[in-house]
């Protein structure tokens, strides 16, 4: 089953544009997790919020959290070409004994 | 930085044909995943290992599907026998102990079943 879900599902901006995507999800959470795949290749994990957490930064990236409405978004600024890829989210819900759990992905076009 | 290393990369295998997929973890890591992903959907689990030990295997087709990590390193995911329904990418990941650990995931083996 999966508990989180992306939007949107696709998004294709401009090279030097931010990207916003979204997660939601349906239960208690112990942290989020988001997750780069770019075409044919694994994941690689970008950033971890707790859930006590409402905000963290990592170079480009800037990752909110929102545990009363049960979302998180993921900003990428100043996108790149090379940030074209799908992205997830992961949550480990607290009645699903931390199993992970993913979203379908977001699949992200940036145009040169 | 190690990588979780995978083979093959690419299998293509008639229905009815048996399937062996290869996982080395990143040195260290105790906890192992194998995860099948469908073009354009998110990974899906199918066993989680905790060294040599299943911890969830409840999404595995038993029936067809059998996983091994037998010295608690490196692992097998065997199926037998394939389907045309398995056709997708199956993913092994790796992690150190507990809830907070990022996964790490290697390049995944891409099964096309004829």
């Amino acid at each position: 089953s999966q508990q989180g879900e992306e939007d949107p599902q696709a998004l294709s901006i401009q090279e030097g544009e931010n990207a916003t995507m979204n997660c939601s999800y349906k239960t208690s959470i112990n942290n989020l997790q988001w997750y780069r795949q770019n075409s044919g290749r694994g994941l690689v994990h970008l950033i971890l919020i707790r859930s006590n957490e409402r905000e963290k930064h990592s170079g480009r990236l800037r990752v909110t959290l929102d545990t009363s409405k049960k979302s998180s978004s993921l900003l990428i600024t100043a996108s790149r070409a090379a940030d074209t890829a799908s992205y997830f989210c992961a949550t480990d819900a607290m009645d699903s004994n931390y199993q992970l759990i993913w979203g379908a992905g977001t699949k992200l076009i940036i145009k040169p | 930085e190690a990588e979780v290393a995978q083979s093959p990369r690419y299998k293509i295998t008639e229905k009815s044909q048996a399937v062996a997929f290869w996982c080395d973890p990143i040195s260290g890591h105790a906890t192992l995943y194998w995860y099948r992903q469908i073009l354009g959907q998110g990974p899906e689990l199918l066993v989680q290992f905790q060294d040599e030990s299943v911890v969830d295997d409840s999404q595995l087709p038993k029936d067809r599907f059998s996983a091994e990590r037998l010295k608690g390193v490196d692992s097998t995911l065997k199926i037998q026998p394939a389907e045309l329904g398995d056709s997708a990418m199956y993913l092994c990941a790796s992690s150190r102990t507990g809830n907070n650990s990022p996964l790490h995931f290697g390049n995944g083996t891409r099964l096309t079943v004829t």
